[in-house]
């Protein structure tokens, strides 16, 4: 079973500023995948990045980078140079490798709101 | 290259009434996924489909819930006996069979308020 667990309250950044969005999980897949996703208002939850357990390098994705410390087992999102469009809620999400197409599903944490200010 | 669709996007209904949603997926993906999320929570898991078969449930996905995919492209969420706790925003998200990353990509999501 995964579980995902993120606790920051409501994040504000000045625009054209970084943020850090946290993300811890728990596992007992010994491979796995971490994914962010942003949903503005609208509904649609759009993916951002993607980091694999075994991945050497920490996933970088434009202006979204995943800071991943596995032995802690965080997986922080970094948006650089905030944008007022980067106002939405992000959600943490992963899924185990216990074979080739067991636990497809994506177990999601509760989500934090991003305001940018301008 | 077309996205996730879904249809309808909202959906007001009177307690007991049943309601089906449609779910498009990207052309060429073959997994297919549906999720449930309520107010304040992230999207938690119903079911999960590889072509036409019907693969994993989920718990949440009570008698009342029945989901398909006829010819493993366009699927299908039905609802019958509907109750006020199946009010949420119902998403569907497709991938395709690469077994590293797999990553899924969403709809637009169908919000059903059950009155």
């Amino acid at each position: 079973a995964q579980k995902i667990t993120q606790t920051q309250p409501g994040m504000f950044v000045q625009e054209k500023e970084a943020v850090t969005l946290d993300c811890t999980y728990d596992t007992s897949d010994p491979s796995y995948g971490l994914f962010w996703y942003k949903q503005p208002s609208s509904g649609e939850m759009i993916f951002l990045i993607y980091q694999g357990s075994y991945d050497q390098q920490n996933a970088t994705e434009g202006r979204y980078s995943l800071n991943f410390q596995k032995a802690r087992k965080s997986a922080n999102l970094v948006i650089s140079a905030s944008q007022l469009g980067d106002s939405a809620m992000y959600f943490c999400a992963m899924r185990g490798y216990l074979s080739a197409g067991a636990n497809s599903k994506l177990t999601f944490g509760k989500g934090i709101t991003l305001s940018v200010r301008p | 290259d077309t996205g996730v669709s879904q249809d309808p996007r909202h959906k007001i209904t009177k307690r007991g009434q049943n309601v089906t949603f449609r779910c498009d997926p990207i052309s060429e993906h073959n997994r297919l996924y549906w999720y449930r999320q309520t107010l304040g929570q992230g999207p938690e898991f119903l079911t999960y489909f590889q072509n036409e078969a019907q693969l994993e449930k989920s718990r949440l996905l009570s008698d009342r819930f029945s989901a398909e995919r006829p010819k493993g492209s366009f699927s299908t969420l039905e609802i019958q006996r509907t109750e006020q706790g199946d009010s949420a925003m119902y998403l569907c998200a497709s991938s395709t069979r690469d077994y590293r990353q797999d990553t899924q990509y969403f709809g637009p999501g169908t919000r059903l308020t059950v009155l």
